[in-house]
C-alpha cells in the first residue's frame, strides 16, 4: 500500500461543477501540500497546509490531522482547471524536507 | 523570470551513453531536490542538497547517478551508461528552509529523457 493514497484517479467533469479529489496518508507528517501539474510536466504548489482550512481563488483545501485525509475542493470549474492534483506529505521529523506523493488524479473539464 | 529553470527540458540518447542535466534554483534557497516521474505515476524523490551538501541519495539512484550542486547554487544531475529503464522526466526543485518547519518546493519544468 502506498503511504499517499489519491481518489479518483481519473476525474471528469462538467464546467460550473464542485469538484472533490481525496488524499489518505499513512505516515506521521508535519504538512500535506496539493500540487498541480499540467501537460508538459511543469509543477505548481497549490497549498501547504498543517490543520485546518486553507482557501485560493475557487481552490479549497482542507486537512483532518487524526483521520489522516486531506481534500481538494474546485468551486466553479472550469476547462482551464484541466490537470493532474497531486497530494504529496512532508513527513513529520528529520525527513521533513522529503516529499512523498501520490499517483495523482487527472481531472478534466469539459466546457 | 526568476523561477527554477532546467536545462535541457528534453533529451533524446542512445542506450549506453551519458546525460548530464543542469537545474538552477531560485537564486537565495538553501535547498535543491532532484526528482523523477514516469508516465502516470507521482514523482520519486532521487537526492536533495543543503546548500552544497548531498544529504541524503535514494536507494532509487544507482551508481550511474550522480548528483553536484558546486558552491550551493546551479545542480548537475548526470546518468552514465544510460538504460531505457532510465527514461522519465527528472524534475528539480529548491525551497528555503527556515528550522524544522515545512516549506513549500518550487518546481522547475523537467527534463524528458528517451533512451533509445
Amino acid at each position: 500500500k502506498n503511504e499517499v493514497e489519491q481518489s479518483p484517479q481519473n476525474l471528469t467533469a462538467q464546467e460550473g461543477e464542485f469538484i472533490t479529489i481525496n488524499c489518505s496518508y499513512s505516515v506521521g507528517i508535519s504538512a500535506l501540500h496539493w500540487l498541480q501539474q499540467h501537460p508538459g510536466g511543469g509543477i505548481v504548489s497549490l497549498f501547504m497546509l498543517s490543520s485546518g482550512k486553507k482557501k485560493h481563488g475557487r481552490l479549497i483545501a482542507t486537512i483532518n490531522i487524526q483521520e489522516k485525509h486531506s481534500s481538494l475542493h474546485i468551486t466553479a470549474s472550469h476547462p482551464r482547471d484541466s490537470a493532474v492534483y497531486i497530494c504529496a506529505a512532508s513527513r513529520r521529523g528529520g525527513s521533513n524536507y522529503k516529499l512523498t506523493f501520490g499517483k495523482g488524479t487527472l481531472l478534466t473539464v469539459n466546457p | 523570470d526568476t523561477g527554477v529553470s532546467q536545462d535541457p527540458r528534453h533529451k533524446i540518447t542512445k542506450r549506453g551513453q551519458n546525460v548530464t542535466f543542469r537545474c538552477d534554483p531560485i537564486s537565495e534557497h538553501n535547498r535543491l531536490y532532484w526528482y523523477r516521474q514516469t508516465l502516470g505515476q507521482g514523482p520519486e524523490f532521487l537526492t536533495y542538497f543543503q546548500n552544497e551538501a548531498q544529504l541524503e541519495k535514494s536507494r532509487l539512484l544507482s551508481d550511474r547517478f550522480s548528483a553536484e550542486r558546486p558552491k550551493g547554487s546551479f545542480s548537475t544531475l548526470e546518468i552514465q551508461r544510460t538504460e531505457q529503464g532510465d527514461s522519465a522526466m527528472y524534475l528539480c526543485a529548491s525551497s528555503l528552509a527556515l528550522g524544522r518547519l515545512a516549506e513549500t518546493q518550487y518546481f522547475g519544468p523537467g527534463t524528458r529523457l528517451l533512451v533509445l
